[in-house]
């Protein structure tokens, strides 16, 4: 069964860092893109970074640039999300999710197939 | 940025009847649309992906159209467990990702 779990979460101070983890399992977790998202109370659902297979891309969306930093340990099928310089308007949960879907000649299409249930983070003084 | 707008906000159905939940996209996404499931502390889950193809084990009373810009979710005869909220996302653009705002389905 395929399972990917968020840990890491917790209260930070505006300014401040925390690092999330995503423990995959049931399956190659080698071979897949993987992708962090986030939902800030009240609001939608927000598509965060994604990291390639080999971890050699990564890609972020604006609002983190230069903040939050996507990594992984293929050896410990581990997916990370270093996160500094918090604001309040990071305070969101904070989803793991594997990635599935083709690539052409030209481009990739890819979805998130397998979802965790998440990792709360509060940034507040 | 391809922006994604889902209407209505809120729809509000009776258990057993159809539900109809749009997508629009701000420029064409071509097929390259999924739509997820998301109940309160879960994890959401993948119902259709490629705007029309069924993920694994997702009932066939969940059935997806569109191409382009316009997209719709439909559900043939509500079931309890399928109150949740929805949302649509493009992955056209891959890897920047966008997501609708969600549509709430409620009894």
């Amino acid at each position: 069964e395929v399972q990917v779990v968020e840990s890491g979460g917790g209260l930070v101070q505006p300014g401040g860092s925390l690092r999330l983890s995503c423990a995959a399992s049931g399956f190659t977790f080698s071979v897949f893109w993987m992708s962090w998202a986030r939902q800030a109370p009240g609001k939608g659902l927000e598509w965060v970074a994604n990291i390639k297979e080999d971890g050699s891309e990564k890609y972020y969306v604006d609002s983190v640039k230069g903040r939050f930093t996507i990594s992984r340990d293929n050896a410990k099928k581990s997916l990370y999300l270093q996160m500094n310089n918090l604001r309040a308007e990071d305070t969101a949960v904070y989803y793991c999710a594997r990635v599935e879907g083709y690539c052409s000649s030209t481009s990739c299409y890819k979805y998130f197939d397998y979802w965790g249930q998440g990792t709360l983070v509060t940034v507040s003084s | 940025e391809i922006v994604m707008t889902q209407s209505p906000a809120t729809l509000s159905v009776s258990p057993g009847e159809r539900a109809t939940l749009s997508c629009r996209a701000s420029q064409s996404v071509s097929s390259n649309l999924a739509w997820y499931q998301h109940k309160p502390g879960q994890a959401p889950r993948l119902l259709i992906y490629d705007a029309s193809t069924r993920a694994t084990g997702i009932p066939a009373r969940f059935s997806g159209s569109g191409s382009g810009t316009e997209f719709t979710l439909t559900i043939s005869s509500l079931q309890s467990e399928d109150f949740a909220v929805y949302y649509c996302q493009q992955y056209d653009n891959w890897p920047l990702y966008t997501f609708g705002q969600g549509t709430k389905l409620e009894i």
